[in-house]
C-alpha cells in the first residue's frame, strides 16, 4: 500500500513569502504529526492531529505557522511571511492510532529553503 | 521532562562486523515506548525497532536488536553483520503516556559509516 506522501519535495521561497506544505497520510491513520528537522539535528515536534482535531500545537515556533486537517485525512502546514530560520526539512508522520506503542510512519519530507 | 541523549555524533564500523549505537533516555513515566529510526541520505525516516517499557525481552528485528537496560535508562541499538547500506543517520526516540499527543522525542542522532 501507499505510504505517507508529501509535496512538494523541495521548495525555495523568498523571505516574506507564504508557503503551503501538503501531507497525505496512510489511509485510515488517525494520528498525524508534523516535525521540523534542522540540518544535522533530530526532528522536533511541531503539531499533532487526531482525526481533524488539532490536539497539540505546542511545538509551532510562532504564530506564522498554521496547520490544518479539515477532513481528518490530508493535512497542510502553512508558513506565513517566511524567514531564513524557517529553512529546514518538514516531516509528516502518521500513526494508526494513539498510544505509546504505535509506530509512526514518516513521509519523505519537504525541504524548505528561504532565501 | 522527556529527553533522549545520543552521545556518539559519528561511528565507523567495518563491513560484516557488529556495532552498538548508544541511547539513554529520561522520563518520569512508567509506561513509555522507545524507537530507533534510520535516515539515509535520501531523507526518509525508516522505522527499525520498538521496545516497550514493560517488555521483559529485548526487541529484535532481523539484524537489529535493542539492548534495553531499564534501570540504567538505556536503549542501545545493536546492528549485527553490518552492510554498506547501513551507512546512514540513526535516531533514538521516545514517547510516553504523560504526553497526551504521544509525540516522539528524538535524540540528536549518530552518523554511522560502514567501511568496505
Amino acid at each position: 500500500g501507499a505510504g505517507v506522501s508529501q509535496s512538494p519535495r523541495y521548495k525555495v521561497a523568498k523571505r516574506g513569502q507564504d508557503v503551503a506544505l501538503r501531507c497525505d497520510p496512510i489511509s485510515g491513520h488517525v494520528s498525524l504529526f508534523w516535525y521540523q528537522q534542522a540540518l544535522g539535528q533530530g526532528p522536533e515536534f511541531l503539531t499533532y492531529f487526531q482525526n481533524e482535531a488539532q490536539l497539540d500545537k505546542s511545538g509551532l515556533p510562532s504564530d506564522r505557522f498554521f496547520a490544518e486537517r479539515p477532513e481528518g485525512s490530508v493535512s497542510t502546514l502553512k508558513i506565513q511571511r517566511t524567514q531564513q530560520e524557517d529553512s529546514a526539512v518538514y516531516l509528516c508522520a502518521s500513526s494508526l492510532a494513539f498510544g505509546t506503542s504505535y509506530e509512526q510512519y514518516f513521509g519523505p519530507g519537504t525541504r524548505l529553503t528561504v532565501t | 521532562a522527556q529527553k533522549i541523549t545520543q552521545t556518539q555524533p559519528g561511528m565507523f564500523v567495518q563491513e560484516k562486523e557488529a556495532v552498538t549505537l548508544d541511547c539513554t533516555y529520561d522520563t518520569s513515566d512508567q509506561s513509555y515506548g522507545l524507537f530507533w529510526y534510520k535516515q539515509p541520505s535520501s531523507g526518509e525516516m525508516i522505522f527499525l525497532i520498538y521496545q516497550g517499557s514493560y517488555d521483559e525481552q529485548n526487541a529484535t528485528e532481523g539484524r537489529y536488536s535493542l539492548n534495553f537496560q531499564k534501570a540504567r535508562k538505556s536503549a542501545n541499538l545493536v546492528i549485527s553483520a553490518s552492510q554498506l547500506g547501513d551507512s546512514a543517520m540513526y535516531f533514538c526516540a521516545m514517547r510516553d503516556r504523560m504526553d497526551s499527543s504521544y509525540k516522539l522525542i528524538f535524540g540528536s542522532g549518530t552518523r554511522l559509516l560502514v567501511r568496505p
